[in-house]
């Protein structure tokens, strides 16, 4: 069966402090598929990343970088420099591969939440 | 492009009623999904359907049902609903079963008493 871990429940920075969320996971498929999303407090999920099992090439996308170890079983988050607005809860996520691509249903981690205090 | 929409945004219902939610996913996507978020158990896997048809469940109670309709909105409905079916119902979209970002919608908030 599918897991997520995110064992960091809380974090709380000052802002243009660099944090990292950590998120770890378990699965049986050579193939699948890790994500992360921003829940803001209006409540939405908002996509920030998609990785696939074969590219373990570490992104950067402006103040936000993933690190993924297949080694570690790990898809870690750091925000750097971060700013007020990246209040918000995060999760981690993970699917399977379909016959095409990712399946679409997500197992979720429990969700880190971060507060940026000015 | 409009995004996901769910209504009503919120909800309150009295046990054993029953209760029908509403997501109109973004234009041309075709895969809907639906997620249970409580404090508790997080995040969890409803149903998703995919032209009209379930292609994946999770591990919800029969009282849990869904459909999809020719222009790919879709409803869920909870029958016979309990205090622990209060939760924040949120609704995703993807342009196809097998596609990788899923967009969601803000979620309904059903409140039971």
């Amino acid at each position: 069966a599918q897991k997520v871990t995110q064992a960091q429940t809380e974090i709380s920075v000052v802002e243009k402090e660099d944090v990292t969320l950590d998120c770890v996971y378990e699965t049986r498929d050579t193939t699948y598929y890790l994500f992360w999303y921003k829940q803001p407090p209006s409540g939405e999920l908002v996509f920030l990343i998609r990785r696939n099992s074969f590219d373990e090439q570490n992104e950067i996308s402006g103040r936000y970088s993933w690190n993924f170890q297949k080694s570690t079983s790990s898809f870690n988050f750091t925000i750097t420099a971060s700013q007020v607005v990246d209040s918000a809860v995060y999760f981690c996520a993970l699917s399977e591969a379909g016959v095409q691509g990712a399946n679409s249903k997500l197992t979720f981690g429990k969700g880190i939440t971060l507060s940026v205090r000015p | 492009k409009a995004g996901v929409t769910q209504t009503p945004r919120y909800l309150i219902k009295t046990r054993g009623q029953q209760v029908t939610l509403s997501c109109s996913p973004i234009s041309g996507h075709r895969s809907v999904s639906w997620y249970q978020q409580t404090p508790g158990q997080g995040l969890q896997f409803l149903f998703e359907y995919f032209s009209e048809t379930q292609r994946n469940k999770g591990n919800f109670p029969g009282r849990f049902s869904g459909r999809q309709f020719s222009n790919s909105r879709s409803e869920m409905n909870v029958s016979t609903l309990e205090l622990g079916d209060s939760a924040l119902y949120l609704c995703a979209s993807s342009l196809s079963s097998n596609t990788y970002e899923q967009y969601f919608g803000p979620g309904t908030r059903l409140t039971v008493t």
